[in-house]
């Protein structure tokens, strides 16, 4: 019940072109769900995060979609760029004790000229 | 503003000696979280701490792991009598409060066991 499940695993897109990966949970529980983008070598980076009550939120190029009912969320990448190549982790997290993120097992996005 | 502060950013022990790792939480912050990554995996929780208290460990190894965050100084991830299976990434993460709110992470430190 603790997992949170993403895919596709890796992905390519060319330059311009929209990336979407998604992530699905089980946890009721869980009411905190934000996106994480690494680097090689580096340590994850919030990139941008929503609380289910809402359905969207975007940030510059950057879009998070939430449906509640289907325990799903997305995030969008629109005009994607090479410098957006990176692994991609979505994560949830709920109160007190729960406030540990629990995170998908990553997307390796490849975005090609 | 210092980002979270973690060292050594790379660290090899042999067989049997204790690794040490260290996490400075942003300025303000006072809930650190710790993950180890495995190559081309994701993030697993280890343990989740506030200042001088275990708030939850389940994530942790039952032997040879343990963690504190004292009044006074960094959080401390300590691994006693390292195995090569220890070898991966460790990230130490903090937030401003509880609950779900904002994480940030470290640059992490990349343990070898050789």
């Amino acid at each position: 019940q603790q997992q949170v499940k993403q895919s596709p695993q890796s992905l390519i897109v060319q330059k311009g072109g929209i990336s979407i990966i998604n992530c699905a949970y089980e946890n009721t529980a869980f009411d905190y769900f934000p996106w994480y983008q690494q680097f090689p070598g580096k340590g994850p980076a919030l990139l941008i995060a929503i609380r289910p009550d809402v359905s969207e939120k975007k940030e510059g190029r950057f879009t998070i979609s939430f449906n509640k009912s289907a325990k799903q969320f997305s995030l969008h990448i629109m005009d994607s760029q090479p410098g957006d190549s990176a692994t991609y982790f979505c994560a949830a997290s709920g109160t007190g004790t729960a406030s540990k993120l629990t995170f998908g097992t990553g997307t390796r996005l490849q975005v090609t000229l | 503003n210092a980002g979270v502060m973690q060292n050594p950013r790379h660290l090899v022990r042999r067989r049997g000696q204790e690794a040490r790792l260290r996490c400075s939480p942003m300025k303000g912050h006072s809930h650190v979280y710790w993950y180890r990554q495995l190559p081309e995996e994701g993030l697993k929780f280890m343990v989740y701490l506030q200042k001088e208290n275990i708030i939850d460990e389940s994530g942790m190894p039952k032997e040879r792991f343990s963690a504190e965050f004292p009044k006074e100084g960094p959080s401390i991830l300590r691994i006693q009598q390292v195995v090569r299976g220890d070898s991966a990434a460790y990230f130490c993460a903090s937030s401003p409060q509880g609950g779900s709110s904002e994480a940030f992470f470290g640059q992490g430190t990349r343990l070898t066991v050789v």
